[in-house]
């Protein structure tokens, strides 16, 4: 059974920047055909789509967060990252990690809460 | 980018059906197959529960269906149980090769 799961750091600074780490079992980033991609969801609010990355190293971003935006893989630790620099207040959500085999996402990781404050 | 419309809430008595709407353009929903549907409860993670429009993943209940109509996708529950209070979410690959999703659906079983 595919198992992902997201770690980093709970609180960062306004300005700052966030990282974020999804670790994945039962599987290898390498083997899928798809994709491996961060959703995330401000508290009380919808799923916003962040970007992704194919096991080949191809990247794929939301326009609106781009410019802040880098997403990358480690095929020989089988973990994948997220790094959103300048963060604000407006960062503040539940970030989740996914597998995308096409035009979905089937396996999630639990989610991971990052506050911005300082 | 633009987010699909959905109803902020939608309720329904056990066993009775309901639908809820998502609605986008020619640019998402009306011009793609890749629409799909996650139920997520208080705390958790989002599952998935449509896929392609109308496929459902293996395990998940027949009594949930998908459709879609023009620039209009829809998630019927049929039979509704308690255990489908949720809210609930629709998304769709777009012509920029993104991915939008709904504003989300609060569905309550009376």
């Amino acid at each position: 059974q595919l198992q992902l799961q997201e770690s980093g750091p709970g609180l960062v600074k306004p300005s700052e920047t966030l990282s974020l780490m999804c670790t994945v079992s039962g599987g290898s980033i390498s083997g899928s055909t798809g994709s491996w991609g961060w959703l995330r969801q401000p508290p009380g609010k919808g799923l916003e789509w962040i970007g992704g990355i194919y096991a080949v190293g191809t990247t794929y971003y939301n326009p609106s967060l781009r410019s802040r935006v880098t997403i990358s893989a480690d095929t020989s630790k089988n973990h994948f990252s997220l790094t959103l620099t300048s963060v604000s207040a407006a960062d503040t959500a539940v970030y989740y990690c996914a597998r995308r085999p096409l035009g979905y996402w089937d396996y999630w990781g639990q989610g991971i809460l990052v506050t911005v404050s300082s | 980018q633009s987010v699909l419309t959905q109803p902020a809430s939608v309720s329904g008595s056990p066993g009775q059906s309901i639908t809820i709407s998502c609605i986008g353009t020619s640019s998402d929903v009306g011009g793609y197959k890749y629409v799909s549907w996650y139920q997520q409860h208080p705390g958790k993670a989002p599952k998935l529960m449509i896929y392609d429009v109308s496929n459902r993943p293996s395990g998940v209940s027949d009594r949930f269906s998908g459709s879609k109509s023009g620039n209009t996708a829809s998630l019927t529950i049929s039979g509704l149980q308690a255990e489908d209070e949720a809210d609930y979410y629709c998304s769709s690959y777009t012509s920029s090769n993104t991915y939008v999703f709904g504003t989300g659906t609060e569905v309550t079983v009376l």
